[in-house]
């Protein structure tokens, strides 16, 4: 199974700030790679599929980059409803499989 | 607008069974792959099972193998995810997911609002 590793586990920012999450996957998975947002007690929401593509409806202060094994995502101003829990996941095959997610925070 | 809405969730004891369903609409259900994902109390995400748009193909995580078995009625645009002998381990939300595309590994553009499972005696 391919691994999927996020960095930070936990982050703390304020609103305005320029934020960037990081995952590595432990081989080489093209550009099959997608990003979710996570708020308490719902479900997740695709924010970017294919590394880098947004996914509709999306506000445009989301963008990920990234291909082979290291990827990211960056939310270039937070806003408030953006504090939130972010998972990266691999599908280039089976079994897809996630980060273990970052959790961004108030500061 | 897309829906999904699971339902069967519930307490069961370990080494009992549920089923999971989940209403889809709004789509073209026989179009795409669905998949299961759960989330234990606290923990992160877990892809669970999947299937084709026909229901010919599923595909399974290793820690269910065996146990949890996914159909499809195409004629009634639901989902289901029979699981046999479970494990306190099994206990999470399970969430419905739509795929992007036919491919069973392709990303989840739209997700359920997830039924809690919880094994306990």
């Amino acid at each position: 199974d391919i691994q999927m590793t996020q960095s930070p586990s936990s982050l703390s920012a304020s609103v305005g700030d320029r934020v960037t999450i990081t995952c590595r996957a432990s081989q080489s998975i093209s550009n099959h790679l997608n990003w979710y947002q996570q708020k308490p007690g719902k479900a997740p929401k695709l924010l970017i599929y294919a590394a880098s593509s947004l996914q509709s409806g999306v506000p445009s202060r989301f963008s990920g980059s990234g291909s082979g094994t290291d990827f990211t995502l960056t939310i270039s101003s937070l806003q408030p409803e953006d504090f939130a829990t972010y998972y990266c996941q691999q599908s280039y095959n089976t079994p897809p499989t996630f980060g273990q997610g970052t959790k961004l925070e108030i500061k | 607008e897309v829906q999904l809405l699971e339902s069967g969730g519930g307490l069961v004891q370990p080494g009992g069974s549920l089923r999971l369903s989940c209403a889809a609409s709004g789509f073209t259900f026989t179009r795409y792959a669905m998949s299961w994902v759960r989330q234990a109390p606290g923990k992160g995400l877990e892809w669970v099972s999947a299937i084709s748009g026909s229901g010919g193909s599923t595909y399974y995580a290793d820690s269910v193998k065996g146990r949890f078995t996914m159909s499809r009625d195409n004629s009634k645009n639901t989902l289901y995810l029979q699981m046999n002998s479970l494990r306190a381990e099994d206990t999470a939300v399970y969430y419905c997911a739509k795929a992007f595309s036919t491919s069973a590994t392709s990303p989840w553009d739209y997700w359920g609002q997830g039924t809690l499972v919880t094994v306990s005696s």
